[in-house]
């Protein structure tokens, strides 16, 4: 099956910087997610970007799906953004989530 | 907005018994999902539900799961008799086609 890895692992940053969060699959996928999972559980929908470019607010993500990766930018980092980051792919209607990424903000 | 909903928001049962786990996805969304998070561990996909049928399911999906949607709005999960390794978060999404899923609070469900 896909293989879905991200990186880093964790991530702890100073309020108001930026940070680069990744992923890469192993197979080719007909839609990728981005979800940040806050401290309360609830997972939250940043963005579906199977290809291309998108940017939400302080947010953007690209996916390069031709060499199978992805990449969260979070800029000006704010303590509301701890959490877990995950990226989630699919191929048919099966999804894969990676591991996540764990981002702890320090005010 | 629209949402999806989940109910019990916990749910606490001895080993062996049943449990039903309930959403109510969104209401024009034709595709519906569970997942499952053992706690500090990834998200991981149980089943896909399109047309009244199981489109996808995964190897921890076996016989003692099911899922229903036994009326024009609800989604079900079964488990038929509980494990201590059921004991996770169950989270169900909807989405309109093959693009944005939309996850429900989740239900805490704690074996023992």
């Amino acid at each position: 099956g896909i293989q879905v890895e991200q990186s880093p692992p964790d991530l702890i940053l100073q309020e108001g910087a930026n940070s680069t969060l990744r992923c890469n699959f192993s197979d080719s996928v007909n839609n990728l997610q981005w979800f940040h999972q806050n401290p309360w559980g609830q997972l939250i929908n940043l963005f579906y970007i199977p290809s291309g470019t998108k940017q939400n607010g302080r947010l953007s993500a690209t996916t390069v799906a031709t060499e199978r990766y992805s990449l969260l930018y979070i800029s000006s980092s704010q303590t509301t953004d701890s959490g877990v980051y995950f990226c989630a792919v699919g191929k048919g209607f099966k999804t894969i989530f990676g591991a996540g990424t764990r981002l702890f903000v320090k005010a | 907005e629209p949402e999806v909903t989940q109910t019990p928001s916990h749910q606490v049962t001895q080993m062996g018994q049943e449990v039903i786990l309930r959403c109510v996805p969104i209401s024009n969304h034709l595709y519906f999902y569970w997942y499952r998070q053992i706690l500090g561990q990834k998200v991981e996909f149980l089943v896909s539900f399109y047309n009244n049928e199981i489109s996808e399911k995964s190897e921890i999906f076996d016989d003692q799961f099911s899922v229903e949607r036994p009326d024009g709005s609800n989604f079900t999960l079964k488990i038929r008799s509980t494990k201590l390794e059921d004991s996770a978060m169950y989270f169900c999404a909807s989405s309109i086609g093959v693009e944005t899923q939309y996850f429900g609070p989740g239900t805490r469900l704690l074996v023992l």
